[in-house]
């Protein structure tokens, strides 16, 4: 079975400053995705970036990128130019494409932004 | 397009009633899953629907929760008789794997929290 697992519960940065939230996953699976998601204090799930294995390139979206190594398991989060309003539970997590989709997810990662 | 809906928002019970969420997906996806999430377990999967049709109900605890989608654009979670144990937040997501993208991305309802007393 697939896992997900986040090393960091919590993590703190400053207002401006760049921070990288941790992933590792483990699969016997050669193409799947994976995403990053993010959970305000309003509990709502938002999703921040999303990669899928076949493609090497880092997915980016503004401010968020990732730095996936595919044969390390490892899929991190940066977040650059930290804003208040990036605080919040990320969680990450891994699914199989093609139909069977369930999410599986880590822990989550507590972010604070010191302004 | 208004995303996921779910509703009630919040549900209050007292232990041994009969719960029921309810979940629209977007219009158009093909894919509805509800998950369930708690400080001790975190997120997992409770059932997954394609076309309507339940895939995989692994994940349902016991014969007290039971799903259904009786069209493209429904779907409830019943638990009966609840539990203190079932309190929770429910998500409902829906997704869409087809030749438009994004696929295969699950978007999600601002959920509903459960507390059985």
């Amino acid at each position: 079975a697939q896992t997900v697992t986040q090393s960091q519960p919590e993590m703190s940065v400053q207002e401006a400053e760049t921070v990288t939230l941790s992933c590792t996953y483990d699969t016997s699976e050669s193409d799947y995705y994976l995403f990053w998601y993010k959970q305000p204090p309003s509990r709502q799930m938002i999703l921040v970036i999303r990669q899928e294995a076949y493609k090497q390139q880092n997915a980016t979206e503004n401010r968020f990128s990732v730095n996936f190594q595919k044969a390390a398991k490892s899929f991190s989060l940066k977040i650059s130019d930290s804003q208040l309003g990036d605080a919040a539970m990320y969680f990450c997590a891994y699914s199989r494409p093609q139909g069977a989709q369930k999410l599986v997810f880590g822990q989550g990662t507590r972010l604070t932004i010191n302004p | 397009d208004a995303g996921v809906i779910q509703s009630p928002r919040h549900e209050v019970t007292e232990m041994g009633q009969e719960v029921t969420l309810r979940c629209k997906p977007i219009s158009g996806h093909d894919y509805l899953f509800w998950y369930r999430q708690t400080m001790m377990r975190g997120l997992e999967l409770l059932i997954y629907f394609n076309n309507n049709v339940p895939i995989d109900d692994s994940g349902m605890p016991e014969d007290r929760f039971s799903a259904k989608m009786p069209n493209a654009s429904f779907s409830t979670l019943k638990i009966q008789p609840s539990e203190p144990r079932d309190s929770a937040v429910y998500f409902c997501a829906s997704s869409n794997y087809g030749t438009s993208a994004p696929t295969d991305t699950q978007y999600f309802g601002p959920g509903t929290r459960l507390t059985v007393l």
